[in-house]
C-alpha cells in the first residue's frame, strides 16, 4: 500500500528567503505525485504533480518539486517565498493501479514579513 | 463552471441523528471520494467511485454511506451520528489518469454534540 510522509509539522521562513517543504513516499512501482495547497476555511488547491522523467517539477504560484528516486523524495521548493504563501501544504501519492490517492498530515508553512 | 460544490457549509447535529452531504460536480468527472479532515491527522478517505454505480471503501469508512447514482452526484449519509465524526468533510473529483489531480469542493463542517 502507498503511503506518504511530510516529517515537519510547521515550517518558518522569513519574507524572501527560500523555502522547501519536505515529502517522503512509499510505493509499489512507478509513483504518481502531487503537491496541494490548502487556505483557511476553504478546500485543497492543486500545485503540481510529478511528470515521469522530470526531476524539477514547475507549478502554480512559483512553486517547483525536485524528485529524488533513490532518496524516495519529493520535496516542494521556492526560491523566495511571499508572506501570501503561508498556508497547510499536503503531498499525496496514488500508484499506478486503481488506487485513490493517499495524503501526508501536512505541513503548515509560515512566512514572516 | 462551478466545479465541485458541497452542501451544507456547516451543520450540527445531536448523537444519533443522520443527514447526508451532498457532493455535485460539474465537470463530467467519473472519479469521485470522500475524505475528512481532522487536525494533526491530514486528510483520510472515507468512500470513492470510479463511475456511476461503483463505489469503493476507503481507510474509514464505518458509519458512513454512499452511492453514485448519476456521474454529477456522490451524497455521503451519516447513519447514526457520533462525536467522533466531528470534523470537515471534503468531496473531491477527478478524471480517469493516474496523473490526474483531483479537484476539491469548499468543505462541510460538522459538529456532533
Amino acid at each position: 500500500a502507498q503511503s506518504v510522509a511530510q516529517p515537519e509539522d510547521q515550517v518558518n521562513v522569513a519574507e524572501g528567503n527560500p523555502l522547501t517543504v519536505k515529502c517522503t513516499y512509499s510505493v509499489s512501482g512507478n509513483p504518481y505525485l502531487f503537491w496541494y495547497v490548502q487556505y483557511p476555511n476553504r478546500g485543497l488547491q492543486f500545485l503540481l504533480k510529478y511528470i515521469t522523467g522530470d526531476n524539477l517539477v514547475k507549478g502554480s504560484y512559483g512553486f517547483e518539486a525536485e524528485f529524488n528516486k533513490s532518496q524516495t523524495s519529493f520535496h516542494l521548493k521556492k526560491p523566495s517565498a511571499l508572506v501570501s504563501d503561508s498556508a497547510l501544504y499536503f503531498c499525496a501519492v496514488r500508484d499506478a493501479g486503481n488506487t485513490p490517492l493517499v495524503f501526508g498530515k501536512g505541513t503548515r508553512l509560515s512566512v514572516i514579513a | 463552471n462551478a466545479g465541485v460544490t458541497q452542501t451544507p457549509k456547516f451543520q450540527v447535529l445531536k448523537t444519533g441523528q443522520s443527514m447526508t452531504l451532498q457532493c455535485a460536480q460539474d465537470m463530467n468527472h467519473e472519479y469521485m471520494s470522500w475524505y475528512r479532515q481532522d487536525p494533526g491527522m491530514g486528510l483520510r478517505l472515507i468512500h470513492y467511485s470510479v463511475g456511476a454505480g461503483i463505489t469503493d471503501q476507503g481507510e474509514v469508512p464505518n458509519g458512513y454511506n454512499v452511492s453514485r447514482s448519476t456521474t454529477e452526484d456522490f451524497p455521503l449519509r451519516l447513519l447514526s451520528a457520533a462525536p467522533s465524526q466531528t470534523s470537515v468533510y471534503f468531496c473531491a473529483s477527478g478524471s480517469r489518469g493516474y496523473n490526474s489531480p483531483l479537484h476539491f469542493g469548499n468543505g462541510t463542517r460538522l459538529t456532533v454534540t
